[in-house]
């Protein structure tokens, strides 16, 4: 069975720090795909990355990093410098890619909440 | 290029009710499926449509089915509504191979 767990329900941290939030998945696939979301209060998911499972490098994009390593299924996140607008839930997620059975069907952390204080 | 929109964006209705929910695809992606989120938990997986049918269901009951039109748009319908329906529902747009999915702000309903 697929499973993502996001240990950290809610982070608070005061602005400019850095923040890692951690993801930790189960899967069977020998392929799949890892994401990223951001859902802020309006409530709609706001893709941020998709990670192959093949791909292991860690990518950077502005102030957003991500850390994929296949041998501890983890795929954190990483803010540097948080800012105020980053407060949101954001959640990691898993799915299979073209050729598994679980295509189509993401799977879902709990979500961490995370608060950037002024 | 217009994303995903869904339709109504927010519903009152009563226990016992049935109710249709909307789902218009991102231009390019034809398949469309379908989320329940319950308030402070991750969306839930309910099912997901290409070429009109039914490829894949999460552990809902019956009582949510859908469709999916030939222009790719698609419904989600739940019957004999519980309190417990409360939630907001997601719809999610993708090509088949899953490469990306685009979702929509959602239909948040409350049942009374």
């Amino acid at each position: 069975a697929q499973k993502v767990t996001q240990a950290q329900t809610e982070i608070s941290v005061v602005e400019k720090e850095d923040v890692t939030l951690d993801c930790v998945y189960e899967t069977r696939d020998t392929t799949y795909y890892l994401f990223w979301y951001k859902q802020p209060p309006s409530g709609e998911l706001v893709f941020l990355i998709r990670r192959n499972s093949f791909d292991e490098q860690n990518e950077i994009s502005g102030r957003y990093s991500w850390n994929f390593q296949k041998s501890t299924s983890s795929f954190n996140f990483t803010i540097t410098a948080s800012q105020v607008v980053d407060s949101a839930v954001y959640f990691c997620a898993l799915s299979g890619d073209g050729s598994s059975s679980n295509t189509g069907k993401l799977i879902f952390g709990q979500g961490t909440t995370l608060q950037v204080k002024p | 290029d217009a994303g995903v929109t869904q339709s109504p964006t927010h519903l009152i209705k009563t226990r016992g009710q049935q109710v249709t929910l909307r789902c218009s695809p991102k231009s390019g992606h034809d398949t469309v499926s379908w989320y329940q989120q319950a308030l402070g938990q991750g969306p839930q997986f309910i099912f997901q449509y290409y070429e009109e049918e039914e490829r894949q269901r999460g552990n809902f009951p019956d009582r949510f089915s859908g469709h999916q039109f030939p222009n790719y748009s698609s419904e989600l319908n739940v019957n004999a509504l519980l309190l417990g329906d409360s939630a907001l529902y997601l719809c999610a747009s993708s090509p088949w191979s899953g490469e990306g999915y685009t979702f929509g702000s959602g239909t948040r309903l409350t049942v009374v």
